[in-house]
């Protein structure tokens, strides 16, 4: 089955320093990837997506490469703000069509910045 | 603006009690999922429902049942609660259309059986 593995947290950085969070994946086929972030107190919101090989997701100063040579679509920031505090989940969407959208979630990785 | 909502922010109830955790969606979504969120597991799905009174277990249904009787509405029932159902539970909503069909979650409801 699909699954998803992100590097352990938490992760405390100070303002304007470089973020990389890890996440890998295991999927047959060609699955859609994404980041979701969740701020204190809310439900998840869509951070970036990438849907085949080499494609680059980008929002608010994050990216992520989908990389099919390694399974991984890490996520990475030049320079972090306190306001970027918050958990961040890596997930896949399974090829093909009868997968009704559903999702498999890393574990979560916990993202604390100082100013 | 998207939004889907969840009938309770908060919730405290007793071991043995029915509880109904409540999600509404405006987006004339067909996809509906539960989730539960605990700290090191991320999230996992718990049931999700692909049209009206149509309904799929997820990886931990156990404990759980669903209703779907309306297209803006999924409900989660806990039949029996039990202190180990202690958690954040998150309801998300997508179209069924082709493409990436992004899910749109709810703020959430942090239930505790005592």
């Amino acid at each position: 089955g699909n699954s998803v593995t992100q590097m352990e947290g938490p992760v405390t950085l100070s303002e304007e320093a470089f973020l990389t969070i890890n996440c890998t994946y295991t999927a047959t086929g060609y699955p859609s990837l994404f980041w979701y972030v969740q701020y204190p107190g809310e439900g998840l919101q869509l951070l970036l997506k990438a849907t085949k090989a080499d494609d680059k997701g980008s929002n608010k100063g994050f990216e992520a490469t989908y990389r099919k040579e390694t399974t991984s679509f890490h996520l990475e920031k030049g320079s972090v703000q306190v306001s970027d505090s918050a958990v961040y989940f890596c997930a896949l969407k399974g090829a093909g069509g009868t997968s009704y959208g559903k999702l498999t979630f890393g574990q979560g990785t916990i993202l604390t910045v100082h100013p | 603006d998207v939004k889907v909502t969840q009938s309770s922010r908060y919730l405290v109830k007793r071991t043995g009690e029915k509880v109904f955790l409540e999600c509404v969606q405006d987006m004339d979504h067909e996809n509906m999922f539960w989730y539960r969120q605990d700290p090191g597991l991320g999230l996992r799905l718990i049931y999700f429902s692909y049209d009206v009174k149509m309904k799929e277990k997820g990886d931990i249904p156990e404990g759980y049942s669903v209703s779907r009787e309306k297209k803006e509405r999924f409900s989660l029932i806990l039949e029996s609660a039990s202190t180990n159902q202690t958690s954040m539970y998150l309801c998300a909503s997508s179209s069924r259309g082709t493409g990436l069909r992004e899910q749109y979650f709810g703020p959430g409801t942090r239930l505790t059986v005592t």
